[in-house]
């Protein structure tokens, strides 16, 4: 069974600090994708990883894919207030070169302290 | 429109009833993803649309869901025989075919009461 494994769950920071949140996955896959969620609002796409090395930067987020570690890590650079939400980490399985499915991981929520 | 779109966004209804629930693609997209998501966890896959046909359904839980998408754009799961347990919010997500990123709606909150 594919387990999307995300740590930490749970991350207080204080603004103008870095931190990684880190999503391990125990399938081969080189789709990896990064979501955000608000209090009570749907999935917003952040970012979308689609081979071994991609780097991918908006604002003071990056993410990054490791297919061979089977790693993904989303690192924030000084982090601001209005990071604070639910980031999911997902990994695409596809077949016939499509994504049919999703498989995403438990959730970081993010809550960053002025 | 400009998004993916949900309706209801909230439903209550009785344990036992019969419930849909509707989702309207963006425009042009072919791929069409139907997820759950209980509350404090990730949103779990239930069935995958490839124009009007299910291309993997192995996420649905039993025989009591069902989804369509007759015309390859509107589609709508439904729930016969509601438990309280399918209580959830379900969101919907389009792709312009599968190999680009998936845009979900805002969601429907089912409550089972």
């Amino acid at each position: 069974e594919l387990k999307v494994e995300q740590n930490p769950l749970f991350l207080s920071m204080q603004e103008g600090k870095n931190y990684t949140i880190y999503c391990n996955y125990s399938t081969t896959s080189d789709r990896l994708y990064w979501y955000r969620q608000d209090p009570g609002k749907s999935l917003e796409s952040l970012f979308v990883l689609l081979s071994n090395g991609a780097v991918k930067q908006e604002g003071r987020l990056m993410a990054s894919l490791d297919t061979k570690a089977r790693l993904s890590t989303l690192h924030i650079t000084a982090a601001v207030h209005d990071l604070s939400a639910t980031y999911f980490c997902a990994v695409g399985l596809n077949y016939g070169g499509a994504t049919n499915k999703l498989i995403f991981g438990t959730g970081t929520l993010l809550a960053v302290q002025p | 429109g400009a998004g993916v779109s949900q309706t209801p966004s909230n439903k209550v209804t009785e344990k036992g009833k019969y419930v849909e629930l509707r989702c309207d693609p963006i425009s042009g997209h072919t791929a069409l993803y139907w997820y759950r998501q209980s509350l404090g966890q990730g949103p779990e896959f239930l069935i995958y649309f490839q124009g009007t046909g299910a291309a993997d359904d192995s996420g649905l839980p039993n025989d009591r869901f069902f989804a369509v998408r007759p015309e390859g754009s509107v589609s709508t799961l439904k729930i016969q025989r509601t438990e309280r347990g399918d209580s959830a919010v379900y969101l919907c997500a389009s792709s312009l075919n599968g190999n680009t990123e998936a845009f979900f709606g805002q969601g429907t909150r089912l409550t089972v009461v």
